[in-house]
């Protein structure tokens, strides 16, 4: 079962910043948090993953709160093919993923 | 970013054939790969591990003997829809595990649409 809850549905305006909340509050000390995105029809595009520390790259920030129970997605600025559902996962020992409902993010112009 | 291909990427096929679906890995080698299904409007669901070399692990509720899965090599992963029915009709997706030293991240395929008539 999924170890994370997201709200359903969020909207950002384009060349905003969109955070994406999610909870993972059962999340052990040694589980990975993992962002996705699928754009319809599509297989799940890796954004970021982290363990304790806050990440960055190219595409994303990540933010994990000090106890790990939760943790954000910052797309900096945001631009319509952005527009996405966005899952937060975490992983579990066997390294696998079990996916939540995610979040459908919708840029707006 | 590794890339992971699958094929095909629609299928359409009668009721009670078998129908198999091909994972590579295309430039990365992947020890473990996984299958996912996705019905419309829902999130994927995790099907199975397949290791290479060895026999798959199925989540609960998962017929292995109707979702044959074999990991043959260490860029290809293969799932086999036994006698397919309507009701099999989903978007089928596969990932392969990068190896460590690569953050050991899941890369997933663009995905399979398989409809049963």
């Amino acid at each position: 079962d999924a170890k994370t809850t997201q709200p359903p549905s969020m909207d950002c305006a384009e060349g905003r910043a969109a955070n994406l909340p999610c909870n993972h509050s059962t999340i052990s000390g040694n589980e990975y948090v993992y962002w996705y995105r699928q754009i319809h029809s599509q297989g799940p595009q890796y954004i970021i993953h982290g363990l304790k520390n806050n990440e960055t790259n190219e595409m994303a920030s990540l933010i994990i709160t000090e106890d790990r129970k939760s943790s954000t997605l910052i797309l900096p600025h945001a631009t319509l093919r952005d527009t996405a559902v966005y899952y937060c996962i975490v992983r579990v020992a066997g390294n696998q993923f079990y996916f939540g409902t995610g979040t459908s993010l919708t840029v707006i112009p | 970013g590794a890339v992971v291909s699958q094929h095909p990427s629609w299928v359409i096929c009668k009721s009670g054939t078998s129908v198999k679906i091909e994972c590579r890995s295309l430039d990365f080698q992947a020890t473990t790969m996984f299958w996912y299904r996705q019905f419309p409007k829902q999130s994927l669901m995790l099907m199975a591990t397949s290791n290479e070399g060895s026999k798959a692990t199925y989540e609960q509720g998962v017929e292995k003997d109707k979702f044959l899965i074999n990991h043959a090599s260490l860029t290809l992963s293969t799932l086999t829809v036994t006698s397919a029915h309507p009701e099999d009709s989903s978007f089928y997706i596969c990932s392969a595990r990068a190896p460590r030293g690569a953050g050991e991240t899941q890369y997933f395929g663009p995905g399979t649409r398989l409809l049963v008539l």
